[in-house]
């Protein structure tokens, strides 16, 4: 079956470090790949996709590299902020069906 | 303006009771779905509705009875209500099979 696996957090860092978030998949076919991020007491927005493979996804200084070989579309940012502290959701999409990894949380500190 | 819409955002009830949660968009999209978020935060699909046909009914307890008036509208009504029910309840809607746009969410409280 289809399903994502993330690395387990929390992520704590300081501001202006670098922030890799891994992500791999297992799916039958080729499926959409996308990265949503969660911030407190909010619903979820997309952040980045990529739908096929080799697609690089990016938004507000955060990029993620469809990669088939490997099955993974890890997040990356090059410094983060206070502000970007908020659960991140890497998924994919076959189908209509939306399978989530568990959520990694990240912690930036000022 | 608010592209996918849920009310409430917050319901206290008790156990045996039965609620509803409604959910808008205004997208023009024409497939909504229903995700539970538990309390580690995993979101799984509870359905999915394409121009108001049931197109995934997940593994949910039949006390799980979602309604779509229209395309625009799918509405969840939860009978007896449990424990095991509280949650974060998202919906979400998107244009065929693309991305998924979600609500603010609704969290439901049972005591």
């Amino acid at each position: 079956g289809n399903s994502v696996t993330q690395m387990e957090g929390p992520v704590t860092l300081s501001e202006e470090a670098f922030l890799t978030i891994n992500c791999t998949y297992t799916a039958t076919g080729y499926p959409s790949l996308f990265w949503y991020v969660q911030y407190p007491g909010e619903g979820l927005q997309l952040l980045l996709k990529a739908t096929k493979a080799d697609d690089k996804g990016s938004n507000k200084g955060f990029e993620a590299t469809y990669r088939k070989e490997t099955t993974s579309f890890h997040l990356e940012k090059g410094s983060v902020q206070v502000s970007d502290s908020a659960v991140y959701f890497c998924a994919l999409l076959y189908g209509n069906k939306l399978v989530f990894g568990a959520g990694t949380i990240l912690r930036v500190k000022s | 303006d608010t592209a996918v819409s849920q009310t409430p955002k917050y319901l206290v009830t008790q156990m045996g009771n039965d609620k509803s949660i409604k959910c808008e968009q205004n997208l023009g999209h024409d497939t909504m779905y229903w995700y539970k978020q538990d309390s580690k935060k995993f979101l799984k699909i509870m359905f999915s509705y394409n121009n108001k046909e049931l197109i995934i009914n997940e593994t949910v307890p039949n006390r799980f009875s979602p309604k779509s008036p229209d395309k625009a509208h799918l509405n969840l009504h939860i009978n007896s209500l449990e424990l095991g029910d509280s949650a974060v309840y998202f919906c979400a809607s998107s244009r065929g099979y693309n991305e998924q746009f979600f609500g603010p969410g609704t969290r439901l409280t049972v005591l």
